[in-house]
């Protein structure tokens, strides 16, 4: 089955530092979910992504789609203690003759003041 | 708007108990999920359902059931708990299946001892 992997695992920066957390998959995905989770809190939906080479942006993110549809990354600009928390992407996973989301293991942001 | 309300927040379970985690939604969405979260794996599926009447087994169903009588509630139970169950459970709604953004209720944190 397809297989959504993030890297880095963890990542800690000072603040003002940019951030970058990649996905890749097995295999082409038809789009990718992007969301943020807040220690102790719940995922949140940030954004999907559709098209081949899309880019997207919100504020200081910018969510790239790869042109082959297999990766995606997140990039922040001079992170602040409030972009703390993991951030997850996920596609569509094909099982049991019907796709769901398959989340990746997340990439935990720390933000040193 | 509420969107996706979990209850109870919390849970301590003897092995062999049962329970039923509840979940409702009032964002009128006919897909629904129950997801479980263990440090540093992500999120995991455990079962779905695509409206009223219909459910369907996620990646790691054993150990859980579900029903959907209504659009509204997508209780989960679990029956004769084992420590392998000690996680974070969320359930989550959507207005479609893997192209729409997930809304994720706050979560059940279940101890199993």
């Amino acid at each position: 089955g397809q297989q959504v992997m993030q890297i880095p695992q963890y990542q800690h920066v000072q603040e003002g530092e940019d951030f970058t957390t990649y996905c890749n998959s097995s295999t082409t995905l038809s789009n990718i979910q992007w969301y943020k989770q807040r220690p102790g809190g719940h995922p949140v939906f940030l954004i999907q992504l559709v098209k081949s080479g899309e880019v997207k942006k919100q504020k200081r993110l910018t969510f790239q789609f790869g042109e082959a549809k297999k990766n995606s990354s997140l990039h922040i600009t001079a992170t602040q203690t409030t972009d703390v928390g993991t951030y997850f992407c996920a596609g569509p996973y094909s099982g049991a003759g019907s796709y769901q989301l398959t989340f990746g293991k997340g990439t935990k942001l720390s933000v040193i003041p | 708007n509420a969107g996706v309300t979990q209850t109870p927040k919390f849970r301590i379970l003897k092995i062999g108990q049962s329970m039923t985690l509840q979940c409702t939604q009032d964002m009128n969405h006919n897909y629904m999920y129950w997801y479980r979260q263990d440090p540093g794996m992500g999120l995991k599926l455990i079962y779905y359902s695509v409206g009223a009447g219909i459910t369907d087994k996620g990646e790691v169903p054993n150990g859980y059931n579900v029903s959907r009588s209504t659009t509204e509630d997508f209780p989960l139970r679990l029956e004769l708990a084992a420590p392998s169950q000690t996680s974070v459970y969320f359930c989550a709604s959507s207005y479609g299946s893997f192209n729409y953004g997930y809304t994720f209720g706050s979560g059940t944190r279940l101890t199993v001892v």
